[in-house]
């Protein structure tokens, strides 16, 4: 069965530092993924798409890293700012499957503290 | 500006009552989607339609229904025969042809049972 596990559930980090969020997946074949962030009460919106060929990519603040052969993706938010607190979700896509059938992670909630 | 629009934001049920939930874009996408998001758990998809007259089950179908009449339009009705029925509802459309995993979403709507 196709699983996307996100670690932590949540986290609290003063603003102006860094950290990382994990995503491991199970999805075979392997297609894409993206990291959507939502805002509290707000619909998700995408950050940033890594593709199979792909290992970092940059979106600002935010870079996003994939390693395919262990399954594993992070993003990761420099400087925070009061504005990151969101979640943030991990969704993978499988190849030759429809967008009907992507596989989204529970989300990790982020909250930045002055 | 090209986006989804979802209404109404909020929405109080008693119970035993239907409710629909509208959802326009004007993105001139062909899919659209409709996804329950439950505290700590992934989106869930209800019911999708990737063209105009035709829709497909989710895998939480039970208790929803949608019709497709317009291109531009896919609301959501939530039944009497849906046991638990209060939760964030998120619209989303995207390129049919696409399995980018690239979903434009709604701002929500979050119905709660009385």
């Amino acid at each position: 069965k196709n699983q996307v596990e996100q670690s932590p559930q949540s986290l609290i980090i003063l603003e102006g530092k860094n950290c990382t969020l994990q995503c491991n997946y199970t999805v075979s074949p392997f297609s894409n993924l993206r990291w959507y962030k939502q805002d509290t009460g707000r619909g998700p919106v995408s950050l940033t798409i890594m593709t199979f060929s792909e290992n970092t990519k940059s979106n600002g603040r935010y870079t996003a890293t994939l390693d395919a052969d262990t399954k594993q993706s992070s993003l990761h938010i420099t400087a925070s700012q009061l504005s990151d607190s969101a979640s943030y979700i991990c969704v993978v896509s499988a190849l030759g499957a429809g967008s009907y059938q992507l596989t989204f992670g529970k989300g990790t909630k982020l909250s930045v503290i002055p | 500006d090209g986006g989804i629009t979802q209404s109404p934001k909020y929405l109080f049920r008693k119970e035993g009552q239907n409710v629909t939930l509208s959802c326009e874009q004007n993105l001139n996408h062909d899919a659209m989607y409709w996804y329950r998001q439950d505290p700590g758990q992934g989106l869930r998809l209800i019911y999708y339609s990737q063209i105009v007259n035709d829709f497909q089950k989710g895998d939480i179908a039970e208790g929803y229904s949608v019709s497709r009449e317009k291109k531009e339009s896919f609301p959501l009705t939530v039944t009497s025969a849906q046991k638990n029925p209060t939760a964030f509802y998120l619209c989303a459309s995207s390129k049919r042809e696409t399995n980018t995993g690239e979903l434009f979403f709604g701002e929500g709507s979050r119905l709660t049972v009385l």
